[in-house]
């Protein structure tokens, strides 16, 4: 299947700090998701991309589908401590991509330091 | 709303033993779908359906037996145990198949599995 290298696979900050992370496929894809998984609980979509080019916010989270469509970006400003979880990528990719095309990066563990 | 649950939260077992995870969702989505997550490979898919009586394997279905005789329930079987299924199990849904081309997902709690 489609492969999708998540980085980093963690991350140690300090609260207030702003957060970076990025996701790249060897292969095209239609669609970029980001969702958020807190401890002990399923994963949860924050943002959903549809276009290249395409940059997106929700509160203090900001994504962008990249232009060649073979990478996404996640960026957090301000960080707080409901912030720590782990956040996954996720891609449709180009090629038969139907229901079972979704392919999920391995996820960038964010922690926060008091 | 309780949207969708799974049960067991947590179970242990032993190899060779059948096991069901159940999942229920109350917003009469189309799709379900069921994923593993373990350590280093990320979420991976088993079975998914598009509706009752439909179903397909995913990613890694060895092992695994699904059914799906109602909208709403979506079981998923390991009919003989072992210790390579120990994961947290991940139902999901989606609304249609837009939203579920597009990844477009709304995960249970997950179920807990281990396996001695």
């Amino acid at each position: 299947g489609q492969q999708l290298n998540q980085s980093p696979q963690s991350m140690f900050i300090q609260e207030g700090e702003d957060v970076s992370m990025n996701c790249t496929s060897s292969s095209i894809f239609n669609t970029w998701l980001w969702y958020k998984q807190d401890p002990g609980e399923g994963p949860v979509l924050l943002i959903a991309l549809y276009k290249a080019g395409e940059l997106t916010s929700n509160g203090r989270l900001t994504a962008q589908f990249g232009i060649t469509r073979k990478d996404s970006f996640l960026n957090i400003s301000a960080s707080i401590p409901s912030d720590v979880g782990i956040y996954f990528c996720a891609g449709q990719p180009d090629s038969g991509g139907g229901a079972d095309g979704l392919t999920f990066g391995k996820g960038t563990h964010l922690i926060i330091q008091p | 709303d309780a949207g969708i649950t799974q049960s067991p939260r947590y179970k242990i077992t032993e190899t060779g033993r059948q096991v069901t995870l159940m999942c229920h969702q109350t917003w009469s989505h189309s799709y379900m779908f069921w994923y593993r997550q373990d350590l280093g490979h990320g979420l991976r898919l088993i079975y998914y359906s598009a509706a009752a009586d439909i179903t397909d394997k995913g990613e890694v279905p060895d092992g695994y037996v699904v059914s799906r005789s109602k909208t709403e329930n979506f079981p998923l079987t390991l009919e003989s145990a072992t210790r390579s299924q120990t994961s947290v199990y991940f139902c999901a849904s989606s609304e249609s198949s837009d939203s579920a081309n597009t990844g477009e997902l709304f995960f249970g709690e997950g179920s807990r599995l281990t396996v001695l």
